[in-house]
């Protein structure tokens, strides 16, 4: 079974620029879910869609954004970038469901995103 | 809110040898899950181990096994005869069952090293 796949894998732009990174689930899985990675801030969460619908959100600015599509397949928006955008942002998926223990999250090998 | 706190930033041990990540978390869920994760420089989240606040045994998977303290609030990362390719960042996280709160909440991560 093909893992969590992430495109592109890095990304150069510039400030006030806007961005799509994109996410494929393992086949099966319907919730995806969005990380983002700092060195200062660690592993933050940004939100998490199931069956097409933003089911939980982190606390980031506006300016994050995503959505899924009835294949699972989800992409995440930043628009207006800012320097502290420049991360790596990672996509989860899983089953969706509500066993914790079934549920656990394969992630992918995330998006390198560099702000100029 | 869900807190892990990990407060050893790095570790070093050499090959073969036992080695011990700590991991201490604050949650107010009555049921929740927690896992250990670790991200080699490619950057990719590899899942390692799960525990449930309500197993009664401790959580082993292969040479990786969880030393469950849960009146303490510690899931301690026990890894057996380290190997260089487990020199990485490990991290902790913590998830609970509710919709509303299965994003996983990470700890600031261990950056360990294996010594030949």
């Amino acid at each position: 079974k093909a893992g969590v796949t992430q495109t592109p894998r890095y990304l150069i732009k510039t400030r006030g620029q806007q961005v799509t990174l994109s996410c494929s689930p393992i086949s099966g899985h319907r919730s995806v879910s969005w990380y983002q990675q700092t060195p200062g801030q660690g592993l933050q969460f940004l939100f998490e869609y199931f069956s097409e619908t933003q089911r939980n959100k982190g606390n980031f600015p506006g300016r994050f954004s995503g959505r899924q599509f009835s294949n699972s397949r989800s992409e995440m928006n930043v628009s207006t970038l800012e320097l502290g955008d420049s991360a790596l942002y990672l996509c989860a998926s899983s089953l969706g469901g509500g066993v914790v223990r079934y549920n656990e999250q394969f992630f992918g090998p995330g998006t390198r995103l560099t702000v100029l | 809110a869900q807190k892990i706190t990990q407060t050893q930033p790095g570790m070093f041990v050499q090959e073969k040898e036992a080695v011990t990540l700590d991991c201490t978390y604050d949650t107010s869920d009555q049921s929740y899950g927690l896992f250990w994760y670790k991200q080699p420089s490619s950057g990719e989240m590899i899942f390692l181990i799960y525990q449930g606040s309500y197993d009664e045994q401790n959580a082993t998977e292969g040479r990786y096994s969880l030393n469950f303290q849960k009146a303490r609030k510690s899931a301690n990362l026990v890894i057996s005869a380290s190997q260089l390719g487990d020199s990485a960042m490990y991290f902790c996280a913590i998830r609970g069952v509710d919709t509303g709160r299965r994003a996983l909440t990470f700890g600031s991560g261990t950056r360990l090293q294996v010594q030949p």
